[in-house]
């Protein structure tokens, strides 16, 4: 079975702190993603990644970076946290085309 | 950009009567898919149906898709307490639009009363 591993549950950061969220897959999946889940809003997409090194901006980009050094690991970055920003953060990876994505459990950023 | 919407926001059921959520979208897809969410959990893909097919089952689901009307709808049937949670349904657009991500829906929040 797939497993996608993100690296906190729950964090609680300050705003203008520097946040990283991590996560790590172990099937050698091509795509990873990073999407937001807000009340009433469904899940939006962040940035996505199709290869090591490769980004592409998804639909809510501005304020958030992203980092995959390696195939395995996909780094979501807020560079100068601010309130709104205050969600359930997933992640997911997929093999290469439109295929079912495997999600990671979440982690639930609460920045004060 | 083309999106999902889950209908209806949210249903109540009682234990073993069918339940039936409903998904529109925008655009062409080659795919759409259906996830499920515990509470607090991440995303569970349940089933995939692609653009040339009408219906597909996979145990106690049934979905449907019909591309003329750009809908689709899940059928849990004989629902349990268990199968209380959240249903997203996502849309798989074709790679030379430039999209290679889904786009999920609002979802469905399904609870099964025991």
């Amino acid at each position: 079975d797939v497993k996608v591993t993100q690296s906190s549950r729950y964090l609680v950061k300050r705003t203008g702190e520097k946040v990283f969220l991590e996560c790590v897959q172990d099937m050698d999946h091509e795509n990873m993603f990073w999407y937001r889940q807000d009340p009433g809003l469904g899940l939006r997409l962040i940035y996505f990644s199709y290869d090591v090194k490769m980004k592409e901006k998804g639909d809510i980009p501005e304020g958030y970076s992203v980092s995959r050094e390696k195939k395995e690991r996909f780094s979501l970055i807020l560079e100068s946290a601010s309130t709104n920003q205050t969600s359930m953060y997933l992640c997911a990876s997929t093999p290469e085309g439109p295929q079912p994505q495997h999600f990671g459990d979440g982690t639930r950023l609460s920045i004060l | 950009s083309q999106q999902g919407e889950e209908d209806p926001q949210a249903l109540s059921i009682q234990e073993g009567e069918n339940a039936t959520m409903n998904c529109s979208y925008k655009t062409s897809i080659n795919n759409l898919q259906w996830y499920r969410q515990n509470s607090g959990r991440g995303l569970v893909h349940l089933i995939l149906i692609r653009s040339n097919e009408r219906e597909k089952h996979s145990g106690r689901l049934r979905v449907t898709l019909d591309t003329s009307k750009k809908s689709s709808s899940l059928l849990i049937t004989a629902s349990r307490a268990a199968d209380t949670a959240s249903y997203f349904c996502a849309t798989a657009g074709f790679l030379d639009t430039g999209r290679r991500a889904l786009t999920f829906g609002s979802g469905t929040r399904l609870q099964v009363q025991p």
